[in-house]
């Protein structure tokens, strides 16, 4: 399969605890993207990579979020001192430049 | 800020129906449009993208028109089957390329 595929598909943790997402975009797509998506919404943007470079964050992203995408392959996506506010889609994507961009199955948090 | 509205919220129609799902945005000076399909509890799923020197795309069943000047896209589904049953969302590439800004989305239902 050579589509965005992350991981894990679905998570539930307890309030306060830390958790971290993983995306693998398609091979040779330079731009990675995360999205938040909560019910009933469109996804919302929450920060962008240009190959390893972190070049856009939203001001969604607040200190508790992180996120990284070391080799400019996979990235992840790490929330600490998770609050239930948090729960939601968490989308990935990846495209070629300002091309066509292709979403993964996304990861659905449920913090209790 | 770029805001992007679809309408209407949600649409049924009896199967073998053409329809046209709208979305407008604020801001003219877009780079290119995609539009996605997102099932119940899914990723998104891309249909189409027209970029903003084009008009029109077409997949299939599907069709798209971009009316940029006046901040405008459709999409088209000739022949309505109950597996298009979805949501549609449209998403708006701004000039500088780096984010996408998605509309609230329409959910179809199409009634064997």
């Amino acid at each position: 399969d050579t589509g965005v595929s992350q991981n894990p598909r679905h998570k539930i943790t307890k309030r306060g605890q830390n958790v971290t997402f993983r995306c693998d975009p398609i091979s040779e797509h330079n731009r990675l993207y995360w999205y938040r998506q909560t019910l009933g919404q469109g996804p919302e943007f929450l920060t962008y990579f240009q190959n390893e470079a972190q070049l856009e964050k939203s001001r969604l992203l607040s200190d508790r979020f992180s996120a990284e995408r070391p080799k400019g392959s996979f990235s992840t996506l790490e929330i600490q001192r998770t609050e239930q506010g948090d729960s939601a889609m968490y989308l990935c994507a990846s495209s070629l430049g300002e091309q066509e961009a292709f979403f993964g199955q996304g990861t659905r948090l449920t913090v209790v | 800020k770029q805001e992007v509205t679809q309408i209407p919220a949600a649409l049924s129609v009896p199967e073998g129906e053409n329809l046209v799902l709208n979305c407008s945005f604020t801001d003219s000076a877009i780079y290119n449009l995609q539009w996605f399909r997102q099932d119940p509890g899914k990723g998104l799923t891309s249909l189409l993208l027209i970029q903003s020197s084009q008009r029109e795309q077409t997949s299939g069943r599907l069709n798209a028109s971009l009316d940029k000047s006046s901040g405008r896209s459709t999409l088209y589904i000739a022949a309505s089957q109950p597996g298009d049953s979805a949501t549609y969302l449209c998403a708006v590439r701004g000039n500088t390329g780096n984010q996408f800004y998605f509309g609230t989305g329409t959910s179809l239902t199409v009634i064997p």
